[in-house]
């Protein structure tokens, strides 16, 4: 079965400082795959989607960068982060059209990120 | 840009009231549709979803909600709302392209006084 593996679960940062997170998926080959930011009162934002390898998508300018080195593998990174990048980082990834995607997205458990 | 509204950021409720969420989308080809649900504490969950068929469509724990396609939008009903019903609640579209893209409302927080 297919599953999404996201982490860490919580991270607590000071401004300035890198990040990394990464997310993983197991039991699918070459699936879309993205990263939303929920932030505190407002709702899911895309930040980033990758349909294969080294494909990256950015939909909102900022402080944020992703990379997909590997096909199950989407890393979310910074060089410094800023306080407003405070949030809770969601990955999730999808199916193709192509390949009949009727599941909609599958969501990893997401980062709670403090930026302090 | 393409956009989904929820025109409703905070509701509340007694239980047994009956419960009606708004939600629209503005884009003009095929999309498909989505209300998930995040429990206090929890993960997003799935509630139902619309890819093609039959408008009305009927989810877990007894929500639906009806694609009017002449009005872009997918409202989320249910008759007789719990306190365990307490959670935001997002619309979510994917207009039809290989990108798959999941663009959300802002939420809804319900919240159901016993």
């Amino acid at each position: 079965s297919q599953t999404i593996h996201q982490w860490p679960a919580t991270l607590v940062q000071p401004v300035g400082s890198p990040l990394s997170l990464e997310c993983t998926v197991e039991g699918t080959s070459n699936p879309n795959l993205y990263w939303y930011r929920q932030a505190a009162g407002r709702g899911l934002q895309l930040l980033f989607y990758s349909v294969g390898i080294g494909q990256i998508s950015s939909e909102v300018p900022q402080n944020l960068s992703a990379s997909r080195p590997q096909d199950r593998q989407f890393i979310l990174s910074s060089k410094k982060l800023l306080l407003s990048d405070s949030g809770f980082y969601l990955c999730a990834w999808s199916v193709p059209p192509d390949r009949g995607w009727k599941y909609g997205y599958t969501f990893g458990s997401g980062t709670r990120l403090t930026v302090v | 840009a393409q956009s989904v509204s929820q025109h409703n950021h905070h509701v509340i409720l007694s239980e047994a009231a009956s419960l009606e969420l708004g939600c629209n989308y503005s884009y003009g080809g095929t999309v498909n549709l989505f209300w998930y649900v995040q429990y206090p504490g929890q993960h997003l969950q799935l509630l139902l979803k619309y890819f093609s068929g039959d408008p009305l469509v009927k989810g877990i724990k007894g929500f639906e909600a009806e694609f009017i396609k002449s009005k872009f939008s997918f409202n989320l009903r249910k008759p007789s709302v719990q306190w365990s019903d307490t959670a935001e609640y997002f619309c979510a579209v994917v207009p039809w392209s290989g990108y798959n893209k999941l663009i959300f409302g802002a939420g809804t927080r319900l919240a159901v006084h016993p």
